[in-house]
């Protein structure tokens, strides 16, 4: 099983600061099949990226992510206040898939 | 458009079952993997299996082997997942999501449902 270490565990910036989250994965991830969700309480999961840097549908480009291999980047320039939430990055290349434990992005 | 409508919150004793429900619109059922996950309280999601409504595979969790069930009905274009056994630890909302296609690599969670709250307690 591929163990997801997402590092923060909570960041707390201002609107238009960047963010960056990462993920380290324990094994290398297949394909590069990493993604990454944002989480808002009492709303469902909704994919930002896949693929470690394709941009899901809907998403506006100040989401971006990079890496491969093992290490992971999801960075989110010119913050705005909606984009308060629990992010989780997953690898789905190989079973089970599994999730980081999440980082908390707090928005002052 | 493309969506998942989950069935509603459960109220379930220890030891009993739950039969959460995914109707699925928009698209071709039978074409595309289905997944179960979950969020307990307070908790990170957690990836419990998949079914192909083509074929009738499916995968799951070791943790769930023995106590899920994931099954379909493609003339209502319907997923669902039976889980039996419970306990509080499995009070949580249950979350159905559409990967791609069966006829393409893996691929990740494009379409969710909106989750189905379950809740165990004497």
């Amino acid at each position: 099983e591929i163990v997801l270490t997402q590092s923060p565990g909570t960041l707390s910036l201002s609107p238009g600061e960047r963010a960056t989250l990462s993920c380290r994965a324990s094994q290398s991830v297949t394909r590069s099949d990493l993604a990454w969700y944002q989480k808002k309480p009492g709303q469902a999961p909704r994919l930002l990226i896949y693929g470690a840097s394709s941009r899901a549908t809907g998403i506006p480009d100040r989401f971006s992510g990079s890496g491969s291999g093992t290490d992971f980047t999801l960075t989110i320039s010119r913050l705005e206040p909606e984009d308060s939430a629990v992010y989780y990055c997953q690898q789905y290349g190989s079973s089970p898939r599994t999730f980081g434990q999440g980082t908390k992005l707090e928005i002052k | 458009q493309v969506q998942l409508v989950q069935s509603g919150a459960e109220v379930k004793k220890p030891g009993a079952s739950v039969k959460v429900s995914c109707k699925a619109s928009g698209y071709t059922f039978s074409a595309y993997y289905i997944h179960w996950l979950r969020q307990a309280p307070g908790q990170g999601l957690e990836w419990m299996g998949w079914v192909n409504p083509n074929n009738g595979g499916t995968d799951s969790a070791q943790k769930f082997q023995g106590r899920v069930t994931m099954t379909w009905d493609t003339s209502i274009n319907t997923a669902y997942m039976d889980l039996s056994g419970l306990t509080s630890d499995d009070t949580a909302v249950y979350l159905c999501a559409r990967a791609g296609s069966i006829a393409a690599p893996p691929d990740a969670f494009h379409i969710w449902g909106q989750g189905t709250m379950v809740t165990v307690f004497s």
